[in-house]
């Protein structure tokens, strides 16, 4: 059973707000990832993390920002949502070696 | 470039039937394989991760085989059952970085009927 948690699962949320996904887990792991995914289609990676104070954009231009103040924390910030961000956000973690590699149950975001 | 193609797109089947799910890839170079089956409205779950060297691998009624010379695996469900019915996505890393890079399928949606 994976520890890596995902706060809130579901959001909807008017356009223009700000809004935080929270992402922690307890593995200790260094490597940590966002993943936008909407139905039928592929992840795309828009943030990921090899470990405290490293951070870098992934393949899929995004509006949102993250931070890796902490080993267990990979927080994934909106300043100003749009429509467009309505999507499902998977946090994942593995470690610098290598191997499995361990998802969140997802936030589900629908900004209207 | 480096691609991962996954049919058929959606299948249903009735319980307690087998059925073989197919990935095909272009990504080089290969590093490992990864099945996981994801739960409407959940996180994807790891099922199995094949090396090079490997063949076949089993989980349960789960089994994964690679031909890594073709660039071709496929999952095999067997007697399956209404728990199954899930997306089954398959995830190949190259050899680049630490990690190295993953690219994503974009999943078989397998409904099984009672």
């Amino acid at each position: 059973e994976a520890d890596i948690y995902q706060t809130p699962r579901y959001l909807v949320i008017g356009t223009g707000k700000k809004i935080t996904l929270e992402c922690s887990q307890t593995m200790g792991h260094d490597k940590m990832y966002w993943y936008q995914q909407d139905p039928g289609m592929e992840l795309h990676l828009i943030h990921y993390s090899y470990g405290v104070n490293s951070t870098e954009k992934g393949d899929l231009s995004s509006e949102s920002t993250v931070s890796r103040i902490r080993t267990e924390h990979f927080p994934l910030t909106l300043e100003s949502a749009r429509p467009s961000h309505t999507s499902q956000y998977l946090c994942a973690t593995v470690n610098l070696g290598g191997g499995e590699l361990f998802f969140g149950e997802g936030s589900r975001l629908t900004v209207l | 470039k480096n691609q991962v193609e996954q049919s058929p797109q959606s299948l249903i089947i009735l319980e307690g039937k087998n059925c073989t799910l197919q990935c095909n890839y272009t990504v080089s170079p290969f590093s490992n394989l990864r099945w996981y089956k994801q739960d409407t409205g959940r996180g994807p779950v790891s099922l199995t991760i094949m090396t090079f060297s490997e063949n076949t691998k089993s989980n349960g009624r789960y089994t994964a085989t690679l031909d890594a010379d073709t660039k071709q695996s496929s999952l095999h469900i067997t007697a399956s059952q209404l728990s199954d019915s899930a997306s089954y996505i398959c995830v190949v890393s190259d050899r680049g970085s630490t990690l190295g890079r993953l690219y994503f399928g974009r999943g078989t949606q397998l409904t099984v009927w009672p």
